[in-house]
């Protein structure tokens, strides 16, 4: 699977738009990007997932640039409830295991 | 309600005292593994199953022993417990194939060795 890196952490105002960055300069052709998040010692909740396109659903958007080599999850209003570690991962659905790395952890504060 | 169900939710044992955490899903879902989680180390694989009676070593299976006799669940087994599998356990499941939907984790078992 493609190693991605994220930023340590970030911090976000209640309300607003919080952008997590990924870089995944090695992806390859069949690989799909995954976010999942981990609030505390919960267990980690699938958000969304893409291969090129940008995707939206409930939870997120998905911003997959064109080269495929960075993406940015984008929780459009974000809550307190938000503040988890969010993790960027790089894989081929239904056959390589889900490998998590270290995350970004994400502080929503009012 | 889809959900990934463990038990128990805390557990507090002494080396060497056999015990089994189970994992049971509702979803139909082929494919289920077990994590545990440590501090500085991150969310790492011990088993994975493809299927019913299908199972393989994640990347820590050492001190761990799963089965898979039925589709719903997937129980850990730890035979011989030791004070380094102190951990935060959490056990998934998903659809084989396209996988639309990602992996269901369930709410985690914390288990302490003494």
């Amino acid at each position: 699977d493609a190693k991605t890196t994220q930023p340590t952490s970030m911090d976000c105002a209640e309300g607003r738009a919080a952008n997590l960055p990924c870089n995944h300069s090695t992806i390859s052709g069949n690989e799909y990007v995954y976010w999942y998040r981990q609030i505390h010692s919960q267990g980690p909740q699938y958000i969304i997932h893409g291969l090129k396109n940008n995707e939206t659903n409930e939870m997120a958007s998905l911003i997959i640039t064109e080269d495929r080599k960075s993406s940015t999850l984008i929780l459009p209003h974000a809550t307190l409830r938000d503040t988890a570690v969010y993790y960027c991962i790089v894989r081929v659905p239904g056959y390589s295991t889900l490998t998590f790395g270290k995350g970004t952890m994400l502080l929503v504060s009012p | 309600e889809a959900q990934v169900t463990q038990n128990p939710r805390y557990l507090i044992t002494v080396t060497g005292k056999k015990l089994t955490v189970t994992c049971s899903q509702n979803m139909n879902h082929e494919y289920m593994s077990w994590y545990r989680q440590d501090p500085g180390l991150g969310l790492r694989q011990i088993y994975y199953s493809m299927n019913v009676e299908v199972t393989d070593k994640g990347d820590v299976p050492e001190g761990y022993k799963v089965s898979r006799k039925e589709k719903r669940n997937f129980p850990l087994i730890l035979e011989s417990p030791s004070p380094n599998q102190t951990s935060l356990y959490f056990c998934a499941s998903r659809q084989s194939g396209t996988e639309n939907y990602g992996y269901t984790f369930g709410s985690g078992t914390r288990l302490t060795v003494v």
